[in-house]
């Protein structure tokens, strides 16, 4: 198994520019979620999803979309770039969405936005 | 709101004496407590979470809701802990709250 993956793993964007951040995991996992880690912070939670065709916002979706089509996939869509979203983006999913289920973490994504 | 603090950003230790990582919560119910590691180069994974009452690689977790603290705690530092550590909650579902983190070294 290849685990949680994202794609890609480094980004530079200008402001205004678009662009969707991959992520894809092959242990069909129910939950998936996505954080954003910034410089002195933990990791902050941004969307959510329980299961296909269902999503919900965390702590900080402003700026950004989601949707989950399939299990296996979540990504994570910047309408319009901005400063504010260069950060360190890392995906994770679970069995399901109780506590008791381990959270794996894929390998981050480095966004940097000029 | 729910809030997690990791007072030290860093922490030295020497290889062969204790360690203790501290963890500050604040959350108005019963929350589940947490501590993720990331070792260098290597994704953010469980270390342990105090509903399991486990012991992983040596470390342990009390968690006590008088001082809302669940500190993780190993008695014999190994040079393969120096990692950042993160503690972190959640108040239902696996929507997680994490603290800013620690970052532990172990030195010879």
């Amino acid at each position: 198994n290849a685990g949680v993956t994202q794609t890609p793993k480094f980004q530079v964007l200008k402001t205004g520019q678009s662009m969707t951040l991959q992520c894809a995991q092959d242990m069909n996992h129910e939950y998936m979620s996505w954080y954003r880690q910034d410089p002195g912070m933990g990791l902050r939670l941004i969307h959510y999803s329980v299961g296909a065709g269902i999503t919900d916002q965390g702590e900080v979706p402003n700026g950004y979309n989601v949707s989950r089509s399939t299990t296996e996939d979540f990504p994570l869509r910047l309408l319009s770039a901005a400063p504010s979203q260069t950060s360190v983006y890392f995906c994770a999913s679970s069995y399901g969405s109780d506590p008791g289920y381990e959270q794996y973490f894929g390998p981050g994504t480095r966004l940097t936005v000029t | 709101a729910q809030r997690v603090t990791q007072p030290e950003k860093l922490l030295s230790v020497f290889k062969g004496a204790p360690v203790e990582l501290k963890c500050n919560y604040s959350y108005s119910g019963s929350p589940e407590l947490f501590w993720y590691v990331q070792y260098s180069r290597q994704r953010l994974q469980l270390l342990l979470r105090h509903i399991s009452r486990e012991s992983i690689k040596g470390f342990t977790a009390d968690l006590n809701k008088g001082e809302t603290s669940f500190h993780l705690k190993k008695p014999f530092a190994q040079e393969e802990d120096s990692a950042m550590y993160y503690c972190a909650l959640t108040g239902g579902g696996n929507k997680l709250t994490f603290g800013t983190g620690t970052q532990l070294k172990v030195e010879l």
